[in-house]
């Protein structure tokens, strides 16, 4: 059973940049049958997706956030990670790595990973 | 941007059936899924591709989707369902991944 963990700074100083590492066990990145992802919940609010990579390289971000994110993946680590620049007090928030499985029009999130609270403050 | 509407909020007594819907414009012609959360617990995957549920995932929990909302339906509902629920859909025009709100249910 595949299993995701999240690591970095929990704490991150407004205007700087929030860096994560989301760590694959019990499966690959480079499997072909899905992406990799990164969502992200602020306190007491909804579910917010960031972005989604493939083993490839191929990528996809939440239009929001565009300007601001870089999702990558490292195959030989079985790792990806997401890069947050100009970060403010609106980014503090649970970020969990997710693990997307389905085709053509058809992605859900089958794994999640345990989430991490990053708090942006001086 | 496509955009899903959940109610903020449903209750419901032990033992009744629930449903929680999800709408977005021609939601139907997409496939929706739906995420249960307990607090300071991640999602759990309940309902995928509208009405399948994963292994171990109860019986009680099912799911339809048409027209412009997905509805979750769980039946005969226990305390320990009393929890976030967030349903999920796929924006194929533009390949986004597009959240619900989410719906607090309260089991009274």
């Amino acid at each position: 059973q595949v299993q995701l963990q999240e690591s970095g700074p929990r704490l991150v100083k407004p205007s700087e940049t929030l860096s994560l590492t989301c760590t694959v066990s019990g499966g690959s990145v480079s499997s072909t049958n899905f992406y990799w992802g990164w969502i992200r919940q602020p306190p007491g609010k909804g579910l917010e997706w960031i972005a989604y990579i493939y083993y490839s390289g191929s990528t996809n971000y939440n239009p929001s956030l565009k300007s601001r994110v870089t999702i990558s993946v490292d195959t030989s680590k079985n790792q990806f990670s997401l890069r947050l620049t100009s970060v403010t007090a609106a980014d503090t928030a649970v970020y969990y790595c997710a693990r997307l499985r389905g085709y053509t029009n058809n992605w859900y999130i089958d794994s999640w990973g345990q989430g991490t609270l990053v708090t942006v403050s001086s | 941007s496509y955009e899903l509407t959940q109610p903020p909020s449903v209750s419901v007594s032990p033992g009744q059936t629930v449903s929680i819907t999800c709408s977005g414009d021609k939601l139907g012609d997409k496939y929706a899924c739906w995420y249960q959360q307990k607090p300071g617990q991640s999602p759990v995957l309940v309902i995928y591709q509208d009405n399948k549920r994963p292994s171990g995932i109860p019986e009680r929990f099912s799911g339809s989707n048409s027209g412009s909302t997905a509805t979750l339906t769980i039946s005969g509902t226990q305390a320990m369902d009393e929890a976030d629920y967030s349903c999920q859909a796929w924006d194929s025009s533009t390949a986004y991944v597009v959240f619900g709100g989410g719906t607090k249910l309260t089991v009274l």
